[in-house]
């Protein structure tokens, strides 16, 4: 069975540092999908970023990317220049193209941004 | 706006209360999922519908039943309300086109059993 590991319950960086979250995966499947989801106070699940396991180049979107080693099962999320608010529970999570589409969440990790 | 609508955001039930929290997409999606998230445990799925007129047990059914109506309205019913049941519930939605995106996710429902 697919699972998503998050090793670090809880991190903290200071306000426009880099901060870089960890997500392993265990697969034996070839085609995936790769998520960062965030979760801020108000509770609502926000897709922060995607990674097809077919490409090769690592996604980004503006101060979010994501370092994805594929043989290693490996998918970090690096956030550049923290704000306050990306104060977040952060998701790290799985997906196989199957009909059901099911997703497998890592347990989370809490971001706080240090002002 | 489209999207997942949950009902309702909160709710306190009793021990052995029952109650349905309802679901509906408007974006013609397929697929319908119902999470609960606890602290320290993510998000782990209960039941899913990958189509209108099918359910499936997720990683954690016991004590929920589903229905899916139609295509737009996924319930996930407690019958006998138990404080192990007490947790933020999500609805989620995903279509054939969307896979590449993830969920559209409701604004999730937090429920209490006391």
């Amino acid at each position: 069975a697919q699972t998503v590991t998050q090793s670090q319950p809880e991190m903290s960086v200071q306000e426009a540092e880099t901060v870089t979250l960890s997500c392993t995966y265990d697969t034996s499947e070839s085609d995936y999908y790769l998520f960062w989801y965030k979760q801020p106070p108000s509770r609502q699940m926000i897709l922060v970023i995607r990674q097809e396991a077919y490409k090769q180049q690592n996604a980004t979107e503006n101060r979010f990317s994501v370092n994805f080693q594929k043989a290693a099962k490996s998918f970090s999320l690096k956030i550049s220049d923290s704000q306050l608010g990306d104060a977040a529970m952060y998701f790290c999570a799985y997906k196989t193209p199957t009909r059901d589409d099911k997703i497998i969440f890592g347990k989370g990790t809490r971001l706080h941004i240090l002002p | 706006n489209a999207g997942v609508t949950q009902t309702p955001k909160f709710q306190v039930l009793k021990t052995g209360q029952s109650m349905t929290l309802q679901c509906a997409q408007d974006m013609n999606h397929n697929s319908m999922y119902w999470y609960r998230q606890d602290p320290g445990m993510g998000l782990r799925l209960i039941y899913y519908s990958a189509s209108e007129g099918t359910t499936d047990k997720g990683e954690v059914p016991n004590g929920y039943n589903v229905s899916r109506l139609n295509k737009r309205e996924f319930s996930l019913r407690l019958e006998s309300a138990a404080p192990s049941q007490t947790s933020v519930y999500f609805c989620a939605s995903s279509g054939l086109r969307d896979r590449y995106y993830g969920y559209t996710f409701g604004s999730g429902t937090r429920l209490t059993v006391v």
